[in-house]
Order: structure tokens, then C-alpha cells, then sequence
């Protein structure tokens, strides 16, 4: 079975440090990868997906992420994050030419200090 | 262009109840999809449904639960005999009629059993 993991549970950073959050996910497949984000309060969003093409891929708000289909990993990665980016960030993967039910990781809570 | 929408956004129940929570999706999306978030867990699939049809419920637990997307109105998930476990919340997504759809979230139904 498909399995999604993330390997940070909480992560803390000042405001300007660089953000790497990992994904690593289990299918010998095709996939497609997401990563959502969850503010406070607030329901899922989009950040950035791949379905093909170009590995490094760029969302909103700056964060972009990179598939090593090597690794199985799709990380997850801003520059200098801002207090506005302290949320739930979700990284998921979905079967290709399945139905497209997503398997997300257990999420990282990602606190940002001004 | 309205987003997907739940209703209600909170449901307290008590044992032994019944709990019925509706999802309409965004307009021009056929496909639904049910998930739930367990306290401290990420998001679990549960159904997949497109306009009177079950596509897969792998997801589902065997008993207690049901899902339903009628020709007309919004997608139902029912839960019947509520127990403390299924206090969890809820969320919705809908996407396109294609094979390789972004999902688009509610925000979600937060359901507390006493």
C-alpha cells in the first residue's frame, strides 16, 4: 500500500531562516504529489503539485519543492519564511491513471518566531 | 466562483446519534471526495464519489457509515450510532471531471461526540 511520510512533526524557525521540509512517500508507480498547507483556523490549500515534467516545481508564497524520483522524495522548501507562514503544511501523493484519492503524510506543524 | 462548501462547519452529538454532514462541491466538479483528521493525524481518504455513483470506499469503515451523492443537492456523509471515536473532523474535496484533478478543499465539519 501507498504510505506518505514526513519526517518532521513540529519544526520552530525565526523569521528569515531558510524552511526544508521532507516528504518521502512508498509506491513503485507514477505519482502525483502535492503539498497543501492549513493556516490556523482555516481549510486546506494548494501550495504546488507535479504531475510531469520540470522536477522543481514553484507555488505560492514563494515555496517550491523538488521530486528526486530517486528518492521518493518531494521536499518542500522556502528561502526565508515569514511569521505569516506558521500553519500545518501536508505533503501527498496520488496514484496516476487512479482515482486520484490522495495519501497524505501526518503533516508538519511549522511555528515561525518573529 | 464559490469554493467547495460544508455544512455544518461543527456538529456536537451524543453517543448513539446520528450525524449527517453535507459537502457541495465547486461548480463544474463531479468528483467528490471524503476525508477524515483524526486528532494529530493527517488527513485519511474514506470515499470517492461522483454523481450518484460510489467509485471506491476502500476508506470507509465496514459499518456505521455511508456516503451518498445524489443526481441533485450536495454529497452526504452519514454516520449512524455515533461513537466517541468518530470525533474527528471531516473535510470535502471536490475536482474536475478529468483524470489528473487538483482537489479543491472545504473547511471541513468538526464533529464532537459526548
Amino acid at each position: 500500500a501507498q504510505s506518505v511520510s514526513q519526517h518532521n512533526h513540529h519544526v520552530i524557525l525565526s523569521e528569515a531562516a531558510s524552511l526544508e521540509l521532507g516528504c518521502n512517500y512508498s509506491y513503485g508507480g507514477t505519482v502525483n504529489l502535492f503539498w497543501y498547507v492549513q493556516y490556523p483556523g482555516q481549510h486546506l490549500q494548494l501550495l504546488l503539485k507535479y504531475f510531469s515534467g520540470d522536477p522543481l516545481v514553484k507555488g505560492i508564497k514563494g515555496f517550491e519543492a523538488e521530486f528526486i524520483k530517486s528518492k521518493f522524495s518531494f521536499n518542500l522548501r522556502k528561502p526565508s519564511v515569514q511569521w505569516s507562514d506558521t500553519a500545518e503544511y501536508f505533503c501527498a501523493v496520488s496514484v496516476s491513471g487512479g482515482y486520484n484519492k490522495l495519501i497524505f503524510g501526518a503533516g508538519t506543524r511549522l511555528a515561525v518566531h518573529p | 466562483n464559490a469554493g467547495v462548501m460544508q455544512n455544518p462547519r461543527h456538529l456536537v452529538r451524543r453517543r448513539g446519534q446520528e450525524a449527517r454532514l453535507r459537502c457541495s462541491p465547486m461548480k463544474g466538479h463531479s468528483h467528490v471526495y471524503w476525508y477524515r483528521q483524526l486528532p494529530e493525524e493527517g488527513l485519511k481518504f474514506m470515499v470517492y464519489l461522483q454523481k450518484e455513483n460510489i467509485i471506491d470506499e476502500s476508506g470507509m469503515p465496514k459499518e456505521r457509515f455511508s456516503a451518498e451523492f445524489p443526481k441533485e443537492g450536495p454529497s452526504i456523509l452519514r454516520i449512524q450510532q455515533v461513537v466517541r471515536g468518530d470525533s474527528a473532523a471531516y473535510f470535502c474535496a471536490s475536482s474536475p471531471p478529468d483524470t489528473v484533478g487538483t482537489q479543491y478543499f472545504g473547511p471541513g465539519t468538526r464533529l464532537l461526540v459526548l
